[in-house]
């Protein structure tokens, strides 16, 4: 089985701090990339795709690093609602399968 | 603006029973999943429908049939339950493409007695 490999955490971060974390995946040819949010017992949502030359949306930045097969995700100016599971989705492209990371639990304290 | 239902939300088996999970999304997608997720491990992938009339096993089938009624229903059938099936069932659909997100039901809460 291919591999995504996710820090689990949790991570515990004060409110208003930045954030990092990264996601590894094992397969090279892999063409597309997404960090998605899931809070507790609900579905998962996207959060953003993950382009080739970086992208932001607001507060958050995602990074792909083809070289060292990471992709990285950065939360500034942390909320308390940004307190989630995030999970880290390659798609390797073959065929129609997403392979899920287990996720990395970050929780804002106030 | 309904997006992907799965019904029901929850349920309770006896070992040995059997039921089906319904999925209905109204975005006109073409493509069609169905993954489990048990607690510390990414979604895995039991099958999923490329197209209205295709039906591919994914990462772990064993245990479970699928039909892709039509267009929009994409159901999930556990034939004989086992413990080792109770998990959270997501249903999600795609349009299908480069770089296309997949959108997810609420999910199923299934436990196995």
């Amino acid at each position: 089985r291919k591999e995504v490999e996710q820090d689990p955490g949790p991570f515990n971060v004060p409110e208003g701090a930045t954030v990092a974390f990264n996601c590894t995946y094992s397969n090279s040819a892999s063409q597309s990339f997404f960090w998605y949010r899931q809070d507790c017992r609900k579905e998962p949502k996207l959060l953003m795709s993950v382009y080739s030359s970086g992208n932001e949306d607001g507060r958050f930045t995602a990074q792909l690093n083809r070289a060292s097969q990471y992709i990285s995700l950065l939360i500034r100016d942390s909320k308390l609602s940004d307190s989630a599971t995030y999970l880290c989705v390659v798609n390797e492209g073959s065929n129609y399968q997403l392979i899920w990371g287990a996720g990395t639990k970050l929780i804002i304290k106030p | 603006n309904a997006g992907v239902t799965q019904t029901p939300k929850f349920q309770v088996l006896k070992t040995g029973q059997s039921m089906t999970l319904q999925c209905a999304q109204d975005m006109n997608h073409n493509s069609m999943y169905w993954y489990r997720q048990d607690p510390g491990m990414g979604l895995r992938l039991i099958y999923y429908s490329a197209s209205e009339g295709t039906t591919d096993k994914g990462e772990v089938p064993n245990g479970y049939n699928v039909s892709r009624l039509n267009k929009r229903e994409f159901s999930l059938r556990l034939e004989s339950a086992a413990p080792s099936q109770t998990s959270v069932y997501f249903c999600a659909s795609e349009v299908t493409g480069y770089n296309q997100p997949q959108h997810f039901g609420d999910g199923t809460r299934l436990s196995i007695l």
